[in-house]
This record gives structure tokens, sequence and C-alpha cells, in this order.
């Protein structure tokens, strides 16, 4: 099945910095990864996702790449801000996988004043 | 709010005893997931419905089981607890079941069990 590595498990940045969070994947099958932000006491709420046809897909501050190739994707968030702070979550879907959501181990992302 | 209702947010038991956890997916929305989050295993699926039927299996135990009934909610059962089933349950749901489906999650129930 599919196995998904993310890192760093926590990281701390000022507020007006950029934060980078980096996924693997294993299984060269998966097509559609989505990115996901926890926020305390809160289900997680899908804030970005892409399909395994585009390498790079850009929403305001948040943006994230894919490489096939090296199957590892991640997320960028620029001009941090507090709100920003939160577990985010990445995760893959193999092809044939439905639905069913692989996820990460989550990055604790702290914004600092 | 992501439109998706769980039931009851908090529950305290003991080991050995059977829990139900509810779910109320978001108005339309024809599936719903049950996910598992605990410190050590993460984000992990247990099970998916879509209109009622069973439409995928994640690593769910033998004890816990699932439903969905006609109005679309749908009940996650835990049964014989262990301490180890202490975690924070997840319900979420989509539109149909297609790839790549946005899923709204609820905000969760989270279990203790004593």
């Amino acid at each position: 099945g599919e196995n998904v590595e993310q890192h760093p498990s926590t990281l701390s940045v000022q507020e007006g910095d950029s934060a980078v969070i980096k996924c693997t994947y294993s299984d060269s099958a998966s097509n559609y990864f989505p990115w996901y932000k926890q926020e305390l006491g809160k289900g997680p709420q899908l804030i970005i996702d892409i399909r395994s046809n585009v390498g790079e897909k850009k929403d305001q501050r948040i943006a994230v790449t894919l490489n096939k190739t090296a199957k590892h994707f991640s997320l960028h968030i620029t001009e941090t801000q507090p709100e920003d702070s939160a577990v985010y979550f990445c995760a893959a879907i193999p092809t044939g996988g439905g639905n069913k959501l692989t996820f990460g181990t989550g990055t604790q992302l702290k914004v600092e004043l | 709010d992501s439109g998706v209702t769980q039931t009851p947010k908090h529950l305290i038991t003991a080991t050995g005893q059977r829990v139900t956890l509810r779910c109320s997916p978001r108005s339309g929305d024809l599936s719903v997931y049950w996910y598992q989050q605990s410190l050590d295993q993460g984000l992990q699926f247990l099970i998916q419905y879509y209109n009622g039927e069973e439409r995928a299996k994640g690593n769910i135990l033998e004890r816990f089981s699932a439903q969905q009934f006609p109005d679309l909610h749908s009940e996650l059962n835990l049964s014989s607890l262990e301490l180890g089933d202490s975690a924070l349950y997840f319900c979420a749901s989509s539109p149909m079941t297609g790839l790549g489906e946005k899923l709204f999650f609820g905000s969760g129930t989270q279990l203790s069990v004593l």
C-alpha cells in the first residue's frame, strides 16, 4: 500500500517568512495529492491539492509542487501570518484507491510574531 | 463550519465496553468516511460508505463496525474497547466517491478508554 513520509515534524518561522513542508510517497501509481490544515479542536480542512498531470499549483500565498520522478511533493506558504499556525498534513491516493487518503504524519507549524 | 456534525464530542468509557459514534454528513453528500487519529498512528482511514453501501475498507479492527442509514447519517460502533482505542475519531463526507473529491471533516469525537 501507499506510504507517505512528511518532514519536518515541527517548524517555527517568523511572521512574514516562508515555510516549506515536504512529503514523499511510495506508490508510483498515486495521482492525487491534497494538503490539509488542522487547527486545534477542529477537523482537517483541505487547503490545496494537486493532480499528477500538473507540476505546480498556486492559490494566493499557498503553493504546491510535485515531482513525480522523485515521488515527492511540497507545500510552500509565503508571507506567513499567525493564523497559519496549525498542523499541516499531506496525503496521497493511488490509482484504484477510490478516495482513501493516506496521510503523512503531520507538521506543526508555528508562526511567531 | 464544515457542515459535518459528529456526536458526542467527548466520550469516556472503560475497557471492555461498547460505544457508538454518530456522524451527520453535509447536506447532499452521499459518501461518509471514518478516520482514527492517534499520536502514534497519525490519521488512519477506517472505512467508507457510499449511499448506504460499504465502499472501501482500511485498517479497521474486527471489533469495530460501521453503517450508513437511509437518511445518510453514519454510526461507528466500537466494542470490547481497549486502552489503545483511545483516539480522536473523525467523520468526513463528500458528494460522491470519485477520486480527488474534497473531503469535509467534522470536529471529531475524542474517545478516552480508561
